[in-house]
C-alpha cells in the first residue's frame, strides 16, 4: 500500500515555543490531507482538511490561528502548533486520501509533549 | 480536551478464539466504513473495508459485517492471536465529503496466550 510519511515522530518543546510537524505521501501524490488529534484512550479526532494549493478547512472548534496547516505540494502538508501550550500535548497523525478518493492512508503520527 | 479517567471498552479474548469487535455509527448518509487497528504510539493500520452497498465482506482471518437498518458494523476476527492485541477503530465516510474519515470511539482488544 501507499506510505504515509510523518515526522518527527516524538517531539518535546517548551511552552510558548511553535512546533512543525510534517506529514509526506511518499510514492503517491495527495491533494487532500487530513489532520487528526488523539488524546490518551480517546478516538482519533478531525483537526483539519488540508488541500494542496488553498486553505485548510478547519473543525469546529479548531483554531486555525494556531494550528497553522501548509499543503504547498501534493506530497507535503505541515502542521504548526503555534505558542504551544501543554494542554496542547496530544498525538497528532495524518493521513493522505490516496488518487482513487477511497482509502486514506495513516503516517506514524506525532507524539507533542509540551513542557 | 482531555478526559481524565475515561477508559476505552476493553475485549478480553483467549488465543484461538474468535474475536467480534462491535461498532455503532449515526449517520445513514456514510457509504463506506473501514476498520483500522492502532497500536500503542502508532498511527492506524488499515484491515479492511466496507461500501454501503454491501453487507459481509471477508479478508484473511477477518470478516466485516455492515448492518444498514441499525446502522452496526462489526469485525470479526478468526483465531485471535496474540499479535492482534491493539486498539481497534471503526471509521465512516460520508457520501459526498471530501474523504474525511469519523472515527468511531474504539475498542482494546486484550489477548491472553
Amino acid at each position: 500500500g501507499a506510505v504515509v510519511s510523518q515526522h518527527p515522530s516524538w517531539v518535546i518543546c517548551k511552552s510558548g515555543t511553535s512546533v512543525k510537524i510534517e506529514c509526506r505521501s511518499l510514492d503517491f501524490q495527495a491533494t487532500t490531507m487530513f489532520w487528526y488529534r488523539q488524546f490518551p484512550k480517546q478516538s482519533l479526532m478531525l483537526m483539519a482538511t488540508s488541500n494542496e494549493g488553498s486553505k485548510a478547512t478547519y473543525e469546529q472548534g479548531v483554531e486555525k490561528d494556531k494550528f497553522l496547516i501548509n499543503h504547498a505540494s501534493l506530497t507535503l502538508s505541515t502542521l504548526t502548533v503555534t505558542s504551544a501550550h501543554p494542554e496542547d500535548s496530544s498525538f497528532y497523525i495524518c493521513s493522505a486520501l490516496g488518487t482513487l478518493d477511497t482509502e486514506a492512508f495513516f503516517g506514524q503520527g506525532t507524539r507533542l509533549t509540551v513542557v | 480536551g482531555e478526559s481524565v479517567g475515561l477508559h476505552l471498552p476493553t475485549l478480553s479474548v483467549q488465543e484461538g478464539d474468535n474475536s467480534i469487535i462491535n461498532c455503532a455509527y449515526s449517520n445513514s448518509a456514510s457509504d463506506y466504513f473501514i476498520w483500522y487497528k492502532q497500536e500503542s504510539g502508532k498511527g492506524p493500520q488499515f484491515i479492511i473495508d466496507i461500501r454501503s452497498n454491501m453487507d459481509k465482506r471477508q479478508g484473511q482471518r477477518v470478516t466485516v459485517l455492515l448492518n444498514k437498518t441499525v446502522k452496526h458494523l462489526s469485525l470479526q476476527i478468526a483465531a485471535t492471536q496474540p499479535g492482534d492485541s491493539a486498539v481497534y477503530f471503526c471509521a465512516e465516510k460520508t457520501r459526498g465529503s471530501q474523504g474525511n474519515l469519523i472515527f468511531g470511539k474504539g475498542t482494546k482488544l486484550s489477548v491472553k496466550p
